[in-house]
């Protein structure tokens, strides 16, 4: 199986911060790394498919990068509704796993 | 407008079995790959489960032999049967769609049914 290893696990930032989030797998997995965004109670919410391609109604502040193991996931300018946990996600095979999450919380 | 909404969660008693249900509306849910993600108290997302267009399935080791994913084309519908219920099984339950035209990433998402398995 393909293990995702996200870090940090969690992170402090202040509205307006550029805030990275990195994500690594064990095993070249082309650009098939989707990051998605979860609040409290709520449903995962797609944001970034195919490494750096932005999901259609997503704000222009998320971004993408990277290929074959190392990808990010980067916000330009935290607002106060980007406050929430971070996921990725490979799925270029089954199991299509995530990553643990970063827990994104205001400074 | 793509709509996906679960249903048949609750309360059920260790070894107990439940079927969950996701109703889809604005697309066909045979034209797509379909999946099943869980999210247990405290933890992340968990993938459990996919079937293919063509009738494939895969699972994840956690739910092997013991869940089955199975749709009904007529009523446009997902299932997930899921039997010999563990502690560890307690989780929001969510039914996604994938794109499968490439990436196949999960692009919408249901509201999430919840699965409690307690004496």
């Amino acid at each position: 199986d393909i293990q995702m290893t996200q870090s940090p696990s969690s992170l402090s930032a202040s509205v307006g911060d550029r805030v990275t989030i990195t994500c690594r797998a064990s095993q070249s997995i082309g650009r098939y790394l989707n990051w998605y965004q979860q609040k409290p109670g709520k449903a995962p919410k797609l944001l970034i498919y195919a490494a750096y391609s932005l999901q259609s109604g997503v704000p222009s502040r998320f971004s993408g990068s990277g290929s074959g193991t190392d990808f990010t996931l980067t916000i330009s300018s935290l607002q106060p509704e980007d406050f929430a946990t971070y996921y990725c996600q490979q799925s270029f095979t089954t199991p299509y796993t995530f990553g643990q999450g970063t827990n994104l919380e205001i400074k | 407008e793509v709509q996906l909404v679960e249903s048949g969660g609750g309360l059920i008693q260790p070894g107990g079995s439940l079927r969950l249900a996701c109703a889809a509306s604005g697309f066909t849910v045979s034209s797509n790959y379909m999946s099943w993600v869980r999210h247990a108290p405290g933890k992340g997302l968990e993938w459990v489960s996919v079937i293919y267009t063509g009738g494939s399935t895969y699972y994840a080791d956690s739910v092997k032999g013991r869940f089955t994913i199975s749709r009904d084309n007529s009523k446009n519908t997902l299932f997930l049967q899921m039997n010999n219920l563990r502690a560890e099984d307690t989780a929001m339950y969510y039914c996604a769609r994938v794109d499968n035209i490439v990436w196949n990433q999960f692009d919408h998402w249901g509201q999430g049914a919840l699965v409690t398995v307690s004496s």
